[in-house]
């Protein structure tokens, strides 16, 4: 099993639209947990962090459910913008290592 | 404000040769990985290093060997290319193991 898994792609969806990605992680031992973006194959960039408590940016809100080891990113009002890969990442509570799941690509039309 | 840079960008490699990837960067961080990515594998941890002088294995490390002898710089080698190491290399640094990671350009390896 993966440590970190994703919801299988792509997502098609039209402007306007609301989406819903989610992960789930494998290590209850995982600390932090991040979103990233990542475009046409160019290097990934944070997106948003993902708290406990849950947290939103704009029109994106991230979901962290520690007990059911589940990560979720919703991202609400679509634009042609946001399509790229989504890519759910999880860092353990010792060691540093940074791991990235598969990633969900998005494509949002017009 | 340069960040993390990798050299070279683009590579061809004959089955057998050996190279060297240079990651580099400028933000005084402790920890930098390697990763490769696939189509539909994402981005998967080759070597990772918490400081200077230090080393771990990922999820991937056969085939690559590490070194980070100065805190800014982390080199991955190849020592006997393979087909099956053709791929995109991404490096990546960041302050502390829980805080945002910054990533290089990448870098595009083909082995024939």
């Amino acid at each position: 099993r993966k440590e970190v898994e994703q919801d299988p792609g792509p997502f098609n969806v039209p402007e306007g639209a609301t989406v819903a990605f989610n992960c789930t992680y494998s290590n209850s031992a995982s600390q932090s947990f991040f979103w990233y973006r990542q475009d046409c194959r160019k290097e990934p960039k944070l997106l948003m962090s993902v708290y406990s408590s849950g947290n939103e940016d704009g029109r994106f809100t991230a979901q962290l459910n520690r007990a059911s080891q589940y990560i979720s990113l919703l991202i609400r009002d679509s634009k042609l913008s946001d399509s790229a890969t989504y890519l759910c990442v999880v860092t353990l509570y010792q060691g540093g290592k940074l791991i990235f799941g598969q990633g969900t690509e998005l494509s949002v039309k017009p | 404000n340069a960040g993390v840079t990798q050299t070279p960008k683009f590579r061809v490699l004959k089955t057998g040769q050996s190279m060297t990837l240079l990651c580099a960067q400028d933000m005084n961080h402790e920890y930098m990985y390697w990763y490769r990515q696939d189509p539909g594998m994402g981005l998967r941890l080759i070597h990772y290093s918490v400081g200077e002088g230090t080393t771990a294995k990922g999820e991937v490390p056969d085939g690559y060997n590490v070194s980070r002898l100065k805190k800014q710089n982390f080199l991955l080698g190849l020592e006997s290319a393979a087909p099956s190491q053709t791929s995109v290399y991404f490096c990546a640094s960041s302050f502390a193991g829980n805080t945002e990671a910054f990533f290089g350009q990448g870098t595009r390896l083909t082995v024939v």
